[in-house]
């Protein structure tokens, strides 16, 4: 049984390139959420989908930023012109349930480091 | 919106030693969750509190969760170096979002 991954593990990008972060949920598994961790930092919420919807998206910073799962597995979060300030750790975590409080099994996460 | 506070900071501790984290919110929590952050790694699910005054023990960790919902502790007796890492707390909603505290990190001498 895989658990949540995501790749690429690291992401060095050039201010203003675009850059996209994928995450495989646990198979099956029905929510699954985004989050940003500054270095030293508690795991900030940026999105949160139940299959394909995107059910919450009131923590993501700015319009540079969008995320999709357009079949309820796979997941991408694509951030657009990055900025310096973009630099962090991107994790992806996934739960079984619809809805309640569950267990989430976050990913490896994605350190993203712009020049 | 909603805030974790948690300390402390930091802690250093010799091993052997006992440890204590906090965390406290100025408004009712729905249910705390408590993760273990490893140096370099992700987040790792410990446990979950939802009732008031709830106890929860794991072999040297107990968690607690105060009568009102709005604080909670971690304990570890008798610390090892495998619990080295960065503890938080973190307030989950309805469908899981999670706001995480800004977490403690634990180093352990031995």
């Amino acid at each position: 049984g895989a658990g949540v991954s995501q790749s690429p593990r690291y992401k060095v990008a050039k201010r203003g390139q675009d850059v996209a972060l994928r995450c495989d949920p646990i198979s099956g598994h029905v929510s699954l959420f985004w989050y940003q961790q500054a270095l030293g930092q508690g795991p900030e919420f940026l999105t949160y989908f139940q299959n394909e919807a995107q059910l919450d998206k009131s923590g993501l910073p700015s319009d540079r930023f969008f995320a999709e799962r357009p079949e309820g597995s796979v997941s991408t979060l694509k951030i657009q012109r990055t900025q310096q300030e973009d630099s962090a750790v991107y994790l992806c975590a996934s739960s079984r349930r619809l809805a309640g409080a569950d267990t989430q099994y976050f990913g490896p996460g994605t350190r993203l480091t712009v020049l | 919106g909603q805030q974790v506070m948690q300390i402390p900071q930091y802690q250093h501790v010799q091993e052997g030693e006992d440890f204590t984290t906090y965390c406290n919110s100025s408004t009712t929590l729905s249910n705390i969750q408590w993760y273990k952050q490893r140096p370099g790694g992700h987040p790792v699910f410990l446990i979950q509190l939802v009732k008031s005054g709830e106890v929860k023990k794991q072999k040297r960790l107990t968690f607690q969760f105060g009568e009102a919902k709005k604080n909670s502790s971690l304990h570890i007796t008798a610390t090892q170096t495998t619990d080295v890492g960065t503890y938080f707390c973190a307030d989950g909603t309805s469908y899981g979002k999670l706001t995480f505290g800004q977490g403690t990190i634990l180093t352990v001498h031995p």
